[in-house]
């Protein structure tokens, strides 16, 4: 099973860009990196998802290396509204196994 | 669309009294169903997932169970409550293979007094 490690938390301003990364090692090739969005009494809701280099929608981007083993999600120009626990999550669109939720990022927007 | 709806929103109950928490999943068939639970300030930990009616792997030992008596309807419970299984607990959904992720409820906030 993938493991995936993220920094606990971060802390940014309004209007910045926040870069978190996830690192997963041991990704298999079959795996596919998704991130969640969860806020307070909340269920975590899906952002994006991506199997290489580089994937953008409306919310994120998604910046995955050449090797993998890692990943960056890029939220533009943060608002007080994105303060959130973000997920990396890793799993195989086969559905073999479950990947798991870790303890996630705590990003904290400030004024 | 699909939509998933997880009730109550909260519960206050005594220990040793049981517990049935419900979700449904309305707009797709045959989904994966799971319940996690969420301690405060700690991750998500998976409890139950079922890929099919009856059919439930449970991750995590403990007093609870879960039933899956119709496809899209996943049932939480327990006989006899304990003061730790206070918690946010979530219902969610997903496509055979986490095709595009899961889905979550709203959540039940369960404290056990």
């Amino acid at each position: 099973l993938a493991k995936t490690t993220q920094p606990i938390s971060m802390d940014s301003y309004e209007g910045q860009e926040v870069n978190i990364t996830c690192s997963h090692n041991n990704i298999a090739t079959n795996d596919y990196i998704t991130w969640y969005q969860q806020f307070p009494s909340q269920g975590p809701r899906f952002i994006i998802q991506g199997y290489k280099t580089k994937v953008t929608n409306e919310v994120a981007s998604l910046f995955i290396p050449a090797d993998r083993k890692s990943s960056t999600l890029s939220l533009p120009r943060v608002s007080l509204s994105d303060t959130a626990v973000y997920y990396c999550l890793v799993g195989d669109m086969e559905g073999s196994y479950i990947p798991t939720f870790g303890r996630g990022t705590s990003l904290i927007v400030h004024p | 669309s699909q939509t998933i709806h997880q009730w109550p929103a909260t519960l206050v109950q005594p220990v040793g009294s049981p517990l049935s928490l419900e979700c449904t999943v309305e707009g797709t068939s045959n989904p994966n169903l799971y319940w996690y639970r969420q301690a405060a300030g700690r991750g998500l930990q998976l409890l139950f997932y079922s890929v099919g009616i009856g059919q439930i792997s449970s991750e995590v030992p403990q007093n609870l169970s879960a039933s899956r008596p119709q496809d899209r309807q996943f049932i939480l419970s327990s006989k006899k409550l304990l003061l730790s299984d206070s918690g946010f607990y979530l219902c969610a959904w997903s496509d055979m293979g986490f095709n595009y992720g899961y889905t979550f409820g709203s959540g039940t906030r369960l404290t056990v007094v």
